[in-house]
C-alpha cells in the first residue's frame, strides 16, 4: 500500500481555469511534506515544503496547502507553461533523511 | 553552480553487460541518493548515502552497487544488466538531514537494457 498517493493521475486544464492535485500520506511524524515540479527530460525541481496542518506557501500561480492527512496544490489561472508533473513527496520523524514519493500528477495546460 | 551532473544522458547496453552511472554534486552536500523513475511507478530509492564511507540500502537495490569515496562522487553500478533495469536513474542531494532539507536533482540518465 502507498503511503503517498496523488489523484489525478492526470490533468487537463484550459488557460486560465484554476484547479487542485491532491496528495494525501498515511504516515504519521510528518516531518515535512514537498511539493516538486518534473518537466520532461528533467531531473525534479523543489517547490515547497510544508511542515505542520495550516501552513501555506505561495509561488506566483501555485499555492500548497497542508492539513494533518493531506495536501493540496492550487493552480490559479494556469498558463501553458505550467504543464508539468507535479511530484509530491513525505518525511518522517524517526526515519531516514530520505523522503517518500507519490507517483505524481502529469498537468497539461492548453492555449 | 553546476548543481548536481549525471552522465551519460543516454546508454544502451546488452543484458549482462557492466556499467557505472556517474553522479557529481558541487554543493558540498553530505546526503546523495540514487532513484529510478518508471512509467506509473514514481520514483524509487535504490541506495543512499549520509557521507563519504557510508552507503545504505532503498528500496530496490538488487542489481546495483554504490561507492561513496569523497563527498563529491557518488557513482552507481549495474553489475550485469537485465532488461528489468531499463529507467530513468535519477542521483539527488541533500545538505543536511533536517526535515527542512530538500533534494536538488540531476537530469537523469536514461538507460535501454536490450
Amino acid at each position: 500500500e502507498d503511503q503517498v498517493t496523488q489523484s489525478p493521475e492526470a490533468l487537463r486544464l484550459q488557460e486560465g481555469e484554476s484547479s487542485s492535485l491532491n496528495c494525501s500520506y498515511t504516515v504519521s511524524g510528518l516531518r515535512g511534506l514537498f511539493w516538486y515540479r518534473q518537466d520532461p527530460g528533467k531531473g525534479p525541481e523543489f517547490l515547497f515544503t510544508l511542515y505542520s496542518a495550516g501552513e501555506e506557501k505561495e509561488k506566483e500561480r501555485l499555492k500548497a496547502t497542508l492539513t494533518k492527512k493531506e495536501s493540496f496544490l492550487h493552480i490559479t489561472a494556469p498558463k501553458p507553461e505550467d504543464s508539468a508533473t507535479y511530484l509530491c513527496a513525505v518525511r518522517i520523524s524517526g526515519g531516514s533523511y530520505i523522503p517518500t514519493f507519490g507517483r505524481g500528477t502529469s498537468l497539461i495546460v492548453h492555449p | 553552480n553546476a548543481g548536481v551532473t549525471q552522465t551519460p544522458k543516454f546508454q544502451v547496453l546488452k543484458t549482462g553487460q557492466s556499467m557505472t552511472l556517474q553522479c557529481a554534486q558541487d554543493m558540498n552536500h553530505e546526503y546523495m541518493s540514487w532513484y529510478r523513475q518508471d512509467p506509473g511507478m514514481g520514483l524509487r530509492l535504490i541506495h543512499y548515502s549520509v557521507g563519504a564511507g557510508i552507503t545504505d540500502q532503498g528500496e530496490v537495490p538488487n542489481g546495483y552497487n554504490v561507492s561513496r569515496s569523497t563527498t563529491e562522487d557518488f557513482p552507481l553500478r549495474l553489475l550485469s544488466a537485465a532488461p528489468s533495469q531499463t529507467s530513468v536513474y535519477f542521483c539527488a542531494s541533500s545538505d543536511q538531514g533536517g526535515h527542512n532539507s530538500p533534494l536538488h536533482f540531476g537530469n537523469g540518465t536514461r538507460l535501454t537494457v536490450t
